[in-house]
């Protein structure tokens, strides 16, 4: 069974930094297309990076610089850290994993709150 | 950057009747558009991807169609189940990006 785990989430101040982890298990993340998408409160989807298999990044300008995608392959897990956080940057980050041959997701984890505020 | 609108931003709908969602592009991107589900709490649910093929289990009551700019999700007989709301999401250009949903709620 596929599942995804977030943690790490939490309360920060602005200019702080935090990573979150997402745990994968049912599938590999060296094989598949990892994203992560974020929700800000009572607002809808905005998507915020995604990792290829063959290790190749992209992020949405708004967090360009600032957010750093990764992976660990031997323990299955995607990573996002997050630099110079900003008030904007408050939402649940959702991971997911890509389909393969289309950049849709057809897996999710469960998401974790990041709440930027002094 | 492409643009995406869905309208309604809600649909009252009675169980049991039909109920068909609108996303609009503001570039043409062929049939590179998906949908999800999200209830309040959970995770996106992937429903429907290249425009009109379902994800795995989901139900055949959801049904995709469209390409170029226009784009329709119909639910031919909702169920409790399906009372969330619903954002398209295109991948025809860079970056991915999602539409501002719509709410399906109970009349």
């Amino acid at each position: 069974e596929v599942q995804l785990v977030e943690s790490g989430g939490g309360l920060i101040q602005p200019g702080g930094s935090l990573r979150l982890s997402c745990a994968a298990s049912g599938f590999s993340v060296a094989t598949n297309f990892m994203t992560w998408v974020r929700q800000a409160p009572g607002k809808g989807l905005e998507w915020v990076s995604i990792i290829y298999d063959e290790g190749s990044t992209y992020y949405a300008d708004s967090v360009k610089g600032r957010f750093t995608i990764s992976r660990d392959n031997s323990n299955n897990t995607l990573y996002l850290q997050m630099n110079s956080v900003r008030a904007e940057d408050t939402a649940v980050y959702y991971c997911a994993r890509g389909l393969v041959g289309v950049t849709a997701f057809d897996s999710w984890g469960q998401g974790t709150l990041v709440t930027v505020s002094s | 950057e492409i643009v995406m609108t869905q309208s309604p931003a809600t649909l009252s709908v009675s169980p049991g009747e039909r109920a068909t969602l609108s996303c609009r592009a503001s570039e043409t991107i062929g049939t590179k558009l998906a949908w999800y589900q999200q209830k309040p709490g959970q995770a996106p649910r992937l429903l429907i991807y290249g425009a009109s093929t379902r994800a795995t289990h989901i139900p055949a009551r959801f049904t995709g169609s469209g390409s170029g700019t226009e784009f329709t999700l119909t639910i031919s007989s909702l169920q409790s189940e399906d009372f969330a709301v619903y954002y398209c999401q295109q991948y025809y250009y860079w970056p991915p990006a999602f539409g501002p949903g719509t709410k399906v709620d109970i009349q």
